[in-house]
């Protein structure tokens, strides 16, 4: 079973637009990652937000955490063609589990 | 070593099979992981090392998955009696500690024919 749940599962636009996605999960975290995966290779550590935290930023990636709503979302500006990738968000529960659940991921395609 | 390796690479092998794949983690790094990934996918929890210690192995689809991390730094997955179903991609991730962000190898592609 997964505890995260991304959405849209798929999302197309075009070169230069901002990409948002979402992810809802179920139980109380520790904190929230988003990795992405460029067609089906490895995947690759993009920001981690811990429950006590509200917003991050890394260059073009905005991430934001809503712990009472239990989501988070992924901001990409400014959106390029080597953006296409899978993007996962995982959860890691918190009560000392130390169990690091991936939802399903939201397919991007960046149309130049 | 410079990132996570796993061997082998693709593994092809009859169904009733065992097949061992291995990790081998960034070294230092406290913490190895490993999940199954199927197709189109997120990568599932299998079991998860701190050091030598096993805390949670509660993602192992059967008692035909067993893992191993004898001296806290190499750990193996080892599948007995293969079946179709078996067949994804299996990946292994390290971290630095508990609760920091993963760093993924390139997997194993198994195929259980």
């Amino acid at each position: 079973s997964q505890q995260g749940e991304e959405d849209p599962q798929a999302l197309s636009i075009q070169e230069g637009e901002n990409a948002t996605m979402n992810c809802s999960y179920k139980t109380s975290i520790n904190n929230l990652q988003w990795y992405r995966q460029n067609s089906g290779r490895g995947l690759v550590h993009l920001i981690l937000i811990r429950s006590n935290e509200r917003e991050k930023h890394s260059g073009r990636l905005r991430v934001t955490l809503d712990t009472s709503k239990k989501s988070s979302s992924l901001l990409i500006t400014a959106s390029r063609a080597a953006d296409t990738a899978s993007y996962f968000c995982a959860t890691l529960l918190s009560g000392g589990y130390n169990k690091l659940i991936f939802g399903a991921g939201t397919r991007l395609a960046v149309h130049p | 070593g410079a990132g996570v390796s796993q061997s082998p690479r693709y593994k092809v092998t009859k169904r009733g099979q065992d097949v061992t794949l291995r990790c081998d983690p960034i070294s230092s790094h406290a913490t190895l992981y490993w999940y199954q990934q199927a197709l189109g996918q997120g990568p599932e929890f299998l079991t998860y090392f701190n050091y030598e210690a096993q805390p949670d192995k509660s993602g192992l689809p059967s008692d035909r998955f067993s893992a191993e991390r004898p001296e806290g730094s190499i750990s193996t997955l080892t599948i007995q009696r293969t079946e179709q179903r078996d067949s994804a991609m299996y990946r292994c991730a390290s971290s630095l500690r508990l609760n920091e962000k993963l760093f993924f190898g390139s997997g194993t592609q198994l195929s259980v024919l």
